[in-house]
């Protein structure tokens, strides 16, 4: 299967801090990627739709300013937690296809992140 | 709007039984029916899927049942081993829509000896 890879897995860091967060496509290109946030023994909340080449579409609720997206090529999107506070510490997951409409969604490991 | 349902939330089963979850879903133009096993502090994995123009699939001890009239799909594990003990969840998606996921609850699976 594809495979989508996430770094780092996990981050720790202070209060009022930024953090990136990677995704990339390693053995195939995908026009759009998908960021989710996932808190301890619940579901995987979609964040934002991340397109290559163009601005994310961003779910209801989710603030654009603190959770910057940037799709700069077929392989990669990051997500950076802008002025990290502790209730932003979560576990955050990628996905991509490799066809836009298939149906078919490969996953990243996640990255789980710490805000003391 | 709940678009999915997922039943039971947890579940517990002995080893070498079988593992049934259900989902029911809203949407009527949903055309693809994956299921998801995840397991602690991992991503989702794509287990295995279906097309509404079948009603059956089965790949090694994972069986999808599809009822389109009842709009309901489930994952069958047959032979449920301790490494199956995961959650599972089953996003339906509306291909040609973007791949977007909208994913219900999970159902927790325990596996014990």
């Amino acid at each position: 299967g594809a495979v989508v890879s996430q770094h780092p897995s996990w981050v720790i860091c202070k209060s009022g801090t930024s953090v990136k967060i990677e995704c990339r496509s390693l053995d195939f290109q995908a026009t759009t990627m998908f960021w989710y946030r996932q808190f301890p023994k619940q579901s995987l909340m979609l964040m934002a739709t991340s397109n290559e080449g163009s601005k994310a579409t961003y779910e209801q609720g989710v603030e654009k300013d603190k959770f910057l997206i940037n799709h700069a090529s077929l392989t990669l999107s990051t997500l950076t937690v802008t002025s990290a506070h502790p209730e932003d510490s979560s576990f955050y997951i990628c996905s991509a296809s490799w066809d836009r409409d298939g149906g078919e969604l490969f996953f990243g490991e996640g990255s789980r992140l710490t805000v003391l | 709007q709940q678009q999915v349902k997922q039943s039971p939330q947890s579940l517990i089963v002995q080893k070498g039984g079988i593992s049934i979850i259900n989902c029911a879903y809203e949407n009527t133009a949903f055309d693809y029916f994956p299921w998801y096993q995840q397991f602690p502090g991992k991503g989702p994995a794509l287990l295995i899927a279906i097309r509404p123009d079948v009603s059956e699939k089965k790949e090694g001890r994972f069986t999808i049942s599809f009822n389109k009239s009842a709009k309901q799909f489930s994952l069958h594990i047959m032979d449920s081993q301790p490494g199956d003990s995961a959650t599972y969840f089953c996003p339906p998606i509306l291909t040609g829509g973007g791949n977007k996921l909208t994913f219900g609850t999970g159902t927790q699976l325990k596996v014990e000896l």
